[in-house]
């Protein structure tokens, strides 16, 4: 079945910069769009960008456009987020989502100083 | 970008209930609509797609219905794993982004 593994998450301070990874199986990776999605503390839950199967087209959430990119490496079944310019409210548990809405257990950004 | 709104924010209700929640979208979104549930410290789970349409496993007390700008989930007798929060989200806009989620309906055993 499908599986979502994020990593990557940890505490950092703002305006430094994370890279999140999510490994992805059970499925044809290079076949589904994928999906960031955050969740604040106590929060709801925030789109935060798109990438198309084949990496060819990319959209972000206007919070995080300009700071956050969005890739994937077909040849390794896995999905990354890279956040630069870190700020205190991107501070979130970040999930990775497949085309079709399976979710990952998510993994949780601190920025901090 | 859509809006959407939900309500209520929070209800009890007694086992074995009816339980209805009510998403509205700031305009027409057809059929672009999910619903979800969240558990504390898990990830969502989608229970209803295309605003009507079961998931695979889920249990058939769970329904959506609705099209356009207002949307109803319903629990047609609520039993006691139910306790959670339910997400609407709507994916109406293209290009595939700019993806919305309601703010969310906690709901807890009376």
């Amino acid at each position: 079945q499908v599986q979502l593994v994020e990593s990557g998450g940890g505490v950092v301070q703002p305006g430094g910069s994370l890279r999140l990874s999510c490994a992805a199986s059970g499925f044809t990776f290079s076949s589904y769009g994928m999906h960031w999605v955050r969740q604040a503390p106590g929060k709801g839950l925030e789109w935060v960008a798109f990438i198309r199967y084949d990496g060819s087209n990319k959209y972000y959430a206007d919070s995080v456009k300009g700071r956050f990119t969005i890739s994937r490496d077909n040849s390794k079944n896995t999905l990354y987020l890279q956040m630069n310019s870190l700020r205190a409210e991107d501070t979130a548990v970040y999930y990775c989502a497949k085309e079709g809405w399976s979710w990952g257990q998510g993994t949780l950004v601190t920025v901090s100083s | 970008d859509i809006q959407m709104t939900q309500s209520p924010s929070s209800l009890s209700a007694s086992v074995g209930d009816r339980v209805t929640i009510t998403c509205q979208a700031s305009q027409d979104i057809s059929n672009y609509l999910n619903w979800y549930q969240q558990k504390p410290g898990k990830a969502p789970k989608l229970l209803i797609y295309d605003a009507s349409n079961l998931e695979t496993g889920v249990p058939s007390r769970f329904s959506g219905s609705g099209s356009g700008t207002d949307f109803t989930f319903t629990i047609s007798s609520l039993q006691p794993e139910d306790i959670a929060t339910y997400y609407c989200q709507q994916y109406d806009n293209l290009p595939p982004g700019r993806i919305t989620f309601g703010p969310g309906t906690k709901v807890d055993i009376k």
